[in-house]
C-alpha cells in the first residue's frame, strides 16, 4: 500500500524559505504515469494546488506561486520535495504531498490525487 | 476563469439524498476530482472522472457532468458523510490545476 509522509520544518521565519520532503514508501516514485504533487490548505481555509512533478523531472506550478515555488524529485531516495521562498504569514497552511494521475480514461480528461500524506502544519512568524 | 465555485455549505437529513455541485470553464474540457475531509485528517479521494469510484469508498457516492457542471450525489446520506468536500479539475488550456472553494456538508 503506497504511503506518503511530509517531513520539514515546523516553523519558519518571514523572508525565508520553507522546505518541505516527501518520502514515498510501499511503491516507486519513478513508476510512469504518475506525476508526484503538492497541495496547502490554510487553517480553516480550502485547500491549493502548488506544484506537480512527474519522475522524469517534468513540472507544472500554480501561476500565482510559480515565481517563489521549485519543485524536484530524487528517485533514488524515493522522495520529492518543494520550497517556497521569501514567505509571508499568508504561506502559513497544511502541506500535503499527494500522488497526482492526469489520464485519459475511456476519452475523458482526468486528473486526481490519491493518496495524501498527513499532512504538517508549516507557520511562518519570526 | 480557471476557478471552480462551490456552494459553501449544504445540509441533508439522515438517509436522504444530497448533490453538491462544482461549476467552472474548465469543466467543459476536463472532468473533475472530488475529495472529503473530515476535521484533522487529510483529503480522501471519493470519486473521479465520469464513473470512477475508488476501491472502498461506498457506492452512495456518485459523480456526474453538464457542461460547466460538475455532481457529486451522496444517495443515502451516512453521519459519517458529515464532512467538507471539495472538487478539482485541470484548468483549461494550461497545465495547472484548481480546486473548488469547497463545501460543507451536515448530515441532520
Amino acid at each position: 500500500q503506497l504511503q506518503l509522509q511530509e517531513s520539514g520544518p515546523r516553523l519558519v521565519k518571514p523572508s525565508e524559505t520553507l522546505s518541505l520532503t516527501c518520502t514515498v514508501s510501499g511503491g516507486s516514485i519513478s513508476s510512469s504515469s504518475y506525476y508526484w504533487g503538492w497541495i496547502r490548505q490554510p487553517p480553516g481555509r480550502g485547500l491549493e494546488w502548488i506544484a506537480s512533478i512527474y519522475s522524469s523531472g517534468t513540472t507544472s506550478y500554480n501561476p500565482s506561486l510559480k515565481s517563489r515555488v521549485t519543485i524536484s524529485v530524487d528517485t533514488s531516495k524515493n522522495q520529492f520535495s518543494v520550497n517556497l521562498s521569501s514567505v509571508t504569514a499568508a504561506d502559513t497552511a497544511f502541506y500535503y504531498c499527494s500522488r497526482h494521475r492526469v489520464a485519459v480514461v475511456d476519452a475523458d480528461k482526468i486528473n486526481w490525487f490519491d493518496p495524501w500524506g498527513q499532512g504538517t502544519l508549516v507557520t511562518v512568524s519570526s | 476563469s480557471s476557478e471552480l465555485t462551490q456552494d459553501p455549505a449544504v445540509s441533508v437529513a439522515l438517509g436522504q439524498t444530497v448533490r453538491i455541485t462544482c461549476q467552472g470553464d474548465s469543466l467543459r474540457n476536463y472532468y473533475a476530482s472530488w475529495y472529503q475531509q473530515k476535521p484533522g485528517q487529510a483529503p480522501l479521494l471519493v470519486f473521479f472522472g465520469k464513473k470512477n469510484r475508488p476501491s472502498g469508498i461506498p457506492d452512495r457516492f456518485s459523480g456526474s457532468n453538464s457542461g460547466n457542471t460538475a455532481s457529486l450525489t451522496i444517495t443515502g446520506a451516512q453521519a459519517e458523510d458529515e464532512a467538507d468536500y471539495y472538487c478539482n479539475c485541470r484548468v483549461s488550456g494550461g497545465k495547472d490545476y484548481v480546486f473548488g472553494t469547497g463545501t460543507r456538508v451536515t448530515v441532520l
